[in-house]
């Protein structure tokens, strides 16, 4: 176990509604990634945060945004859904210990399997 | 597109043979590579990661051998269990990523045959 979770573990939802995946960071881990998995393909990274700023962001549309609290804890919020949202949504943290070095030592939860019809 | 890839989507192996498992990348300002095993249902887990000024790593039953003249990355598996039956992406890092997050390919599918 990896210390990440999210939930909930499942959804369905319907085209055009919105939705807000939830992820708890593994703990002393300051760095919080989303990425999309499409049935069958390798992870797509959706964004990442640190320090409750988006640090950097993959090539996703702006309704597709995040919040980092605090306690490093964070949300993925996906509006107007589309049938093409459907995937497992996937969150990982890690420790920014430099410049560069976020993505190094990523975790995974077990993620959120979503389902738009 | 993407910039990592594996050559193989399926491959299957004897149990208590040893698993090479590769993947090929295609940018060179690629400084940190990472392999990771997802089982069915689950989220990636962490095996083996590797840095670009090393050409070889070992862990527990696994080494990561970085090639970086060809652009060739693998994960190789001594003694295969059946336990190490799972979908295996290798993913890498841009030199100063973060705003990139890290690229991944498709995956190999590794079959433990009895």
């Amino acid at each position: 176990e990896t210390g990440v979770t999210q939930s909930p573990t499942h959804l369905i939802k319907t085209r055009g509604q919105q939705v807000t995946l939830r992820c708890s960071s593994q703990s002393g881990h300051n760095t919080v990634s989303w990425y999309q998995q499409a049935l069958g393909q390798g992870p797509q990274f959706i964004f990442q945060y640190y320090r409750e700023e988006e640090n950097g962001r993959g090539n996703f549309p702006p309704r597709f945004s995040g919040l980092q609290f605090p306690n490093y804890s964070s949300e993925l919020n996906v509006n107007a859904l589309e049938l093409d949202d459907s995937a497992l949504y996937l969150c990982a943290s890690s420790s920014t210990r430099g410049p560069g070095r976020s993505n190094e030592k990523l975790f995974f939860g077990s993620g959120t399997q979503l389902s738009v019809l | 597109g993407e910039s990592v890839g594996l050559h193989l989507p399926t491959l299957s192996v004897q149990e208590g043979d040893n698993s090479i498992i590769n993947c090929a990348y295609s940018n060179s300002a690629s400084d940190y590579f990472i392999w990771y095993k997802q089982e069915s249902g689950k989220g990636p887990q962490f095996i083996i990661d590797i840095r670009s000024n090393m050409d070889k790593r070992q862990g527990q039953r696994v080494t990561v051998l970085l090639n970086k003249t060809v652009k060739h990355l693998s994960l190789q598996i001594a003694a295969t269990q059946p336990g190490d039956s799972a979908v295996y992406f290798c993913a890498e890092n841009l030199l100063g990523g973060g705003a990139d997050g890290l690229t991944f390919g498709k995956g190999t599918h590794l079959i433990i045959q009895p």
